[in-house]
């Protein structure tokens, strides 16, 4: 049981949009920032947010970050069947003087 | 552009110890504000958090695996180590090495990752 929840699953069609959701609680989303990474089939995990909303160099701008209360929010629109991955949130917990990691939600490209 | 390269052996018996190394190349493994950290992913489920130090030596352990874990950092050799002790099957996982940036808590590079078994 991951102290982030995200759903396990979602899946839209190519083109179209998708949100992934992420739900912690105030010692973690609610005071600290959130960061989201993606993890194509048989590689690392790679770095799409950071600080609620920044993306790092060569991310495009179809990916975006979103915070509210103790929950965050990834968006991906044009979606492409490349997006086809696993994706998690992470971020610091106050409580377990740890990061922490969501169990990850795998999207699907239809 | 930073690189991580996680090494080690791929196969270590239950109750034994794993140990893992990380080499750091094209950045300081010394600069201050940096973590450098240790996640693993287990066969079918998601990331775990496992721990890490700063150069300055603080540590930090997810507290789940806190008393098995060791942490330690070789400025010299622009390394940074993980010990697991007495593992079991479920220890089993790729695990990467990573560099977190503290001030905003996001791992920004990773290592490619190295697979360990935890069999007999």
């Amino acid at each position: 049981q991951s102290v982030l929840t995200q759903p396990p699953s979602v899946s839209a069609a190519p083109g179209q949009k998708v949100t992934i959701s992420c739900s912690g609680s105030s010692s973690n989303i609610g005071s600290y920032s959130v960061s989201w990474y993606q993890q194509l089939p048989g590689t690392a995990p790679k770095l799409l947010i950071y600080e609620y909303n920044k993306r790092p160099s060569g991310i495009p701008d179809r990916f975006s970050g979103s915070k509210s209360g103790t929950s965050a929010t990834l968006g991906i629109t044009g979606l492409q069947t490349g997006d086809e991955a696993d994706y998690y949130c992470g971020a610091w917990d106050s409580s377990l003087s740890a990061g922490i990691f969501g169990g990850g939600t795998k999207l699907t490209v239809l | 552009q930073v690189q991580l390269q996680e090494s080690g052996p791929g196969l270590v018996k239950p109750s034994e110890t794993l140990s893992l190394t990380c080499t750091v190349s094209g950045g300081s493994i010394t600069s201050s504000g940096y973590f450098w950290g240790w996640i693993r992913l287990p066969p079918g489920k998601g990331l775990e958090w496992i721990g890490g130090l700063y150069y300055s030596g603080s540590t930090y352990h997810n507290p789940s695996l806190k008393s098995r874990v060791a942490v330690s950092i070789d400025t010299s050799k622009i390394q940074f180590s993980l010990e697991l002790s007495s593992v079991t099957a479920a220890d089993t996982a790729v695990y990467y090495c990573a560099r977190w940036v503290g001030a905003s808590g996001h791992f920004d590079y990773w290592g490619q990752g190295i697979l360990v078994t935890v069999s007999s």
